[in-house]
């Protein structure tokens, strides 16, 4: 199976919002509700920003959002700040033998 | 608080066979699948599979699948992955990751993280 599609890099200024889009989560056979959101640092291990497609853990930002429009998740990150500045990986169910998928990654640049 | 801590880097030829440890504290063991994902340098995430640490029962992508095991150790709280066969672009981080949902109504998501195993492979 293929990696989820995310766009390969966005940009923005401070104090913009953005939105990271995440397709295939649907027709892969997965849910919405097994949609989750990971930023990585460079050299760092993932972290996670939303689960259950629009839930935040504690101690997450409430810039950072999450959700669904037909066969597509996002997130939405408002107030850009430059500690965003990371990589951004989708992640959702797909049922099957590869239980899993994770997106190609999105690129964040803080202008 | 939940950690996860992994074995340190490793060099292999191709051919050979690597295992990964990765040790938790924090939590209750047994309660929660630890899943495995892997990075190959510049490049994205990608899911290799999960083990039950309770029953010890795994699930693999299909592309590891013959070539990949997945173990535990609940007396030591510390699970294990094996990759047989490496080949150069096996060379990669991999990552050992918790699923707090209770086992049986997985959520599929991961909140905490092992800091990472580089695997090199290279003759």
């Amino acid at each position: 199976q293929s990696a989820l599609t995310q766009p390969a890099s966005v940009s923005g200024s401070p104090g913009q919002s953005i939105t990271i889009s995440c397709s295939g989560t649907s027709s892969d056979g997965g849910s919405y509700n097994f949609v989750s959101w990971y930023q990585q640092q460079p050299g760092k291990a993932p972290k996670l920003m939303i689960y259950g497609g629009s839930k935040r853990p504690s101690g997450v930002s409430y810039r950072f959002s999450g959700s669904k429009s037909g066969n597509t998740a996002s997130l939405t990150i408002s107030g850009l700040q430059a500690e965003d500045e990371a990589d951004y990986y989708c992640c959702s169910y797909v049922g099957g033998s590869t239980l899993a998928l994770f997106g190609g990654g999105t690129k964040l640049t803080v202008l | 608080q939940v950690q996860l801590v992994q074995s340190g880097a490793e060099v292999k030829k191709p051919g050979a066979s690597v295992k990964v440890s990765c040790k938790a504290s924090g939590y209750t063991f047994s309660g929660h699948y630890i899943h495995w994902v892997r990075q190959a340098p510049g490049q994205g995430l990608e899911w290799m599979g999960r083990i039950n640490p309770n029953s010890g029962g795994t699930n693999y992508a299909q592309k590891f699948q013959g070539r990949v095991t997945m173990t535990r150790d609940t007396s030591i709280s510390t699970a294990y992955m094996e990759l047989s066969r490496l080949r150069s672009d096996d060379t990669a981080v991999y990552y050992c990751a918790r699923d707090p949902s209770q086992i049986g109504s997985s959520l599929y998501y991961f909140d905490s993280w092992g800091q990472g195993t580089l695997v090199t492979v290279s003759s």
